[in-house]
């Protein structure tokens, strides 16, 4: 059964350095999407890309954070400086769009900012 | 601000016995609602949607829409050890919105 992919599993970084977390969204998916779960608390929605642009960002979702699709499978995120509250899971989603657009979503990166 | 209400539990059944867990949301525009299965450390695993009125069922699984009092409910028939986790409930805008507004969850506990 197709599933998203993410790498690393666990990534651990100081504080002010850039990270990047990538994702395989399942291969006909045409939506793709970032949470984050901060430890013990609610999964919440970061970014929607579809057609190689964002198309949904939420307020978290500011100007340290980017998006990128640079070939045809992969995902990617990237925080250009981390702060300590950046630690959390990340999860990568995708969905095929169509009827109840169900998003089925990857394993998580779990980041440790120090 | 759309909100996702539900219990935190921990809800405690016997095996075999029917859980039900309840989830409300504030923006009566949604359209689309989704439970996922959680297990400590894991992804959110997708359990079913339902996105009219009334009940759907698959499996030992039914989500009950009501979108007049906008409340989602997931029963969980026979219930298992294997089901002891955190169920989250999430809910979609609708139209061209799809990201997915989740509520703090509710954690099954299923006692052998």
């Amino acid at each position: 059964e197709p599933e998203v992919t993410q790498t690393p599993s666990h990534q651990v970084t100081q504080m002010g350095q850039e990270v990047i977390l990538r994702c395989v969204p399942i291969s006909n998916h045409l939506y793709f999407y970032w949470y984050r779960q901060i430890l013990g608390q609610k999964v919440e929605f970061l970014v929607s890309f579809y057609n190689n642009e964002i198309s949904e960002k939420s307020e978290i979702f500011d100007d340290q954070f980017s998006v990128e699709r640079p070939d045809g499978s992969n995902f990617t995120l990237k925080i250009r400086s981390t702060k300590l509250e950046d630690s959390a899971m990340y999860f990568c989603a995708s969905s095929d769009g169509g009827g109840a657009d169900t998003q089925y979503f990857g394993p998580g990166t779990r980041l440790t900012v120090l | 601000q759309k909100e996702v209400e539900q219990n935190s539990g921990p809800l405690s059944v016997p095996e075999g016995a029917i859980a039900s867990l309840n989830c409300t949301y504030s923006d009566r525009g949604s359209q689309s609602f989704f439970w996922y299965r959680q297990y400590s450390g894991k992804s959110p695993e997708l359990i079913m949607f339902i996105y009219s009125n009334g009940d759907k069922e698959d499996g030992r699984f039914t989500a009950q829409l009501n979108k007049a009092s906008q409340y989602v409910s997931l029963l969980i028939r026979d219930s298992q050890p294997s089901d002891s986790a955190t169920y989250l409930c999430a809910v979609a805008p609708g139209g061209s919105a799809r990201q997915l507004t989740f509520g703090s969850g509710t954690q099954l506990t299923v006692l052998p």
